[in-house]
């Protein structure tokens, strides 16, 4: 079935490290692949989104571009900030209504 | 700006007592969605509306029961609590039904069953 793994947490960072939260996914067909972040005491908002193979999705300094070949859709970030830590969640949709999502990666950035 | 509300944001049960989550949205999104939060186990579907009128199953529905009360409105009951029940709640919509779309999240309600 359909699925999406991401690497465990948490992860630590000192502020200005360079970040990669790895995500790869199973689908049939043709999925939408999503990054969410959740921060504390709040609901899980959209980070960036791609649709197609070799699409990338940026926002805030967050990249991920939809690798086909490696089935994958690892976020970047060149430099944290301390109001980056956050719960973040990649997701994906193959089909009408259906989102997947893995089960998050705990950032901890420190000053 | 309020987007996507839910009360109530805490609440503790004794096993067998029931309650309703209620969810608004001022997005005029057509799809609703109501997802529990476990450790380790990401975000789950418990129900998902479509369009006004229309419900149906998630992943995890046992236990559950939902009424789409108009286009704004989704709620979520649990008529005989159970531990395994503790969850923080989200619920979500979208504009649209189709693969790419946005979900926009809530606040959450985080439930406790003794």
């Amino acid at each position: 079935g359909d699925s999406v793994t991401q690497m465990e947490g948490p992860v630590t960072l000192s502020e200005e490290a360079f970040l990669t939260i790895n995500c790869t996914y199973t689908a049939t067909g043709y999925p939408s692949l999503f990054w969410y972040v959740q921060y504390p005491g709040e609901g899980l908002q959209l980070l960036l989104k791609a649709t197609k193979a070799d699409d990338k999705g940026s926002n805030k300094g967050f990249e991920a571009t939809y690798r086909k070949e490696t089935t994958s859709f690892h976020l970047e970030k060149g430099s944290v900030q301390v109001s980056d830590s956050a719960v973040y969640f990649c997701a994906l949709s193959v089909r009408t209504y259906k989102y997947i999502f893995g089960t998050g990666t705990r950032l901890k950035v420190l000053a | 700006n309020a987007g996507v509300t839910q009360t109530p944001k805490f609440q503790v049960l004794k096993t067998g007592q029931s309650m309703t989550l209620q969810c608004a949205q001022d997005m005029n999104h057509n799809s609703m969605y109501w997802y529990r939060q476990d450790p380790g186990m990401g975000l789950r579907l418990i129900y998902y509306s479509a369009s006004e009128g229309t419900t149906d199953k998630g992943e995890v529905p046992n236990g559950y029961n939902v009424s789409r009360l108009n286009k704004r409105e989704f709620s979520l009951r649990l008529e005989s609590a159970a531990p395994s029940q503790t969850s923080v709640y989200f619920c979500a919509s979208s504009e649209h039904s189709g693969s790419t779309g946005e979900l926009f999240f809530g606040e959450g309600s985080r439930l406790t069953v003794l």
